[in-house]
């Protein structure tokens, strides 16, 4: 079993769209979470780090179920620009373990 | 500020061949990391260094990788010789202190092409 595990999608929506994914992980004593965003043939940069409490950046949200082992992303008023791979990312001990990750394509 | 600089960005060898990537980190970070990116696929953690101290190298394929970071700066790592397999992006990450987990700023990544 993967350690991370997301839905690969892809999830193809409308400007202006409200899109959600999420992603489960298999080690319950995993410190901490975060959401890379990927850009073709970039490389990975951090979107935000997800809290127990969830938290916002801007037009984006982000949950952690701890109890169920899963996170999810929520991005609001979608525009072309976050057409990209979001990477979900779970560190035990500052070992990085990543998703495949899930590929959300905004059209016009 | 420069971000972590990779070198070559783009590789093609014959299989068998060996091949050596370059990493130069962000100055004052003392984390690096490899990871391999396979086509479809999240990054995996090959080798972590501590300044010049290889931390965890729990997942390089020791048989025909090596990675060095000599003078706790920069790293290279080695493939030798290279299998079909092993075609990937290889990105170099570094990170801050470890105080606290740091985000990890990746560079452009080395493209290998086995052949």
């Amino acid at each position: 079993r993967k350690e991370v595990e997301q839905d690969p999608g892809p999830f193809n929506v409308p400007e202006g769209a409200t899109v959600a994914f999420n992603c489960t992980y298999s080690n319950s004593a995993s410190q901490s979470f975060f959401w890379y965003r990927q850009d073709c043939r970039k490389e990975p940069k951090l979107l935000m780090s997800v809290y127990s409490s969830g938290n916002e950046d801007g037009r984006f949200t982000a949950q952690l179920n701890r109890a169920s082992q899963y996170i999810s992303l929520l991005i609001r008023d979608s525009k072309l620009s976050d057409s990209a791979t979001y990477l979900c990312v779970v560190n035990q001990d500052y070992k990085l373990s990543f998703g495949a990750g899930t590929t959300v394509t905004v059209r016009a | 500020e420069a971000g972590v600089v990779q070198s070559p960005r783009y590789k093609i060898i014959e299989k068998k061949q060996p091949v050596a990537f370059w990493c130069n980190p962000i100055s004052g970070h003392n984390t690096l990391y490899w990871y391999r990116q396979n086509l479809g696929q999240g990054p995996e953690l090959l080798i972590r260094y501590e300044n010049e101290e290889a931390v965890d190298d729990s997942q390089l394929p020791k048989d025909r990788f090596s990675a060095e970071r000599l003078k706790g700066v920069d790293s290279t790592l080695k493939i030798q010789p290279a299998e079909l397999g092993d075609s990937a992006v290889y990105l170099c990450a570094s990170s801050g202190d470890h105080a606290d987990y740091n985000e990890q700023f990746f560079g452009p990544g080395t493209r290998l092409t086995v052949l």
